[in-house]
């Protein structure tokens, strides 16, 4: 079946250093790919989004590029700041009415001044 | 920008009671979901609805219903609550024609079982 792995944390990071965190999917087809962040106590707020090959998300910084060859949607931000501390979820649909999201494990990101 | 709401926002039950958690979803949003997740864990889906019917389950207990309503607002109905059912629930909404069927997340409901 469909599946996201992502990267174990947690990430630990000084501010303004350079992110990445790894996301890898198996899918049939041309799903769309999400990432997604949880600040503590809140619900998750959709970051950045791409539906087919080569396709770039961006949001506030964060960049991921649909790789279909590697079957990857990493996420990059150039300069993380303290703000950025959060949990981020990779995730995966089919792109058909009311199907789910499917998850990754979720990385939690942790930048101290 | 309007978003998904879901009342309560915390719920405390004890075992063996039942819980109603509500969602609205975002204006014009036709198709909701439903997902639990617990302490630091993903979010699981539980179940969907599109235009008033089910369209997709997931790992959700026979304990659990849920439906619909004509204004697309959808009830979640637990009964027979264990432990195991403290978590945070999450509704989601999208939109059909939305190209990347992206799902809009409120803020959830903790429910806590004693």
């Amino acid at each position: 079946g469909d599946s996201v792995t992502q990267m174990e944390g947690p990430v630990t990071l000084s501010e303004e250093a350079f992110l990445t965190i790894n996301c890898t999917y198996t899918a049939t087809g041309y799903p769309s790919l999400f990432w997604y962040v949880q600040y503590p106590g809140e619900g998750l707020q959709l970051l950045l989004k791409a539906t087919k090959a080569d396709d770039k998300g961006s949001n506030k910084g964060f960049e991921a590029t649909y790789r279909k060859e590697t079957t990857s949607f990493h996420l990059e931000k150039g300069s993380v700041q303290v703000s950025d501390s959060a949990v981020y979820f990779c995730a995966l649909n089919r792109r058909q009415a009311g199907t789910a999201l499917i998850f990754g494990k979720g990385t939690t990101l942790s930048v101290s001044s | 920008a309007a978003g998904v709401i879901q009342s309560p926002r915390h719920l405390i039950k004890e075992k063996r009671e039942t819980a109603t958690l509500k969602c609205y979803p975002i204006p014009r949003h036709d198709t909701v979901y439903w997902y639990q997740q617990g302490p630091g864990q993903d979010p699981q889906f539980l179940i969907s609805f599109y235009e008033k019917m089910q369209s997709d389950k997931g790992s959700i207990p026979d304990r659990f219903s849920a439906q619909q309503f004509s204004d697309y607002h959808s009830e979640l109905n637990m009964s027979s609550l264990e432990l195991g059912d403290s978590a945070l629930y999450f509704c989601a909404s999208t939109i059909l024609r939305s190209p990347y069927y992206e799902q809009y997340f409120g803020p959830g409901t903790r429910l806590t079982v004693t």
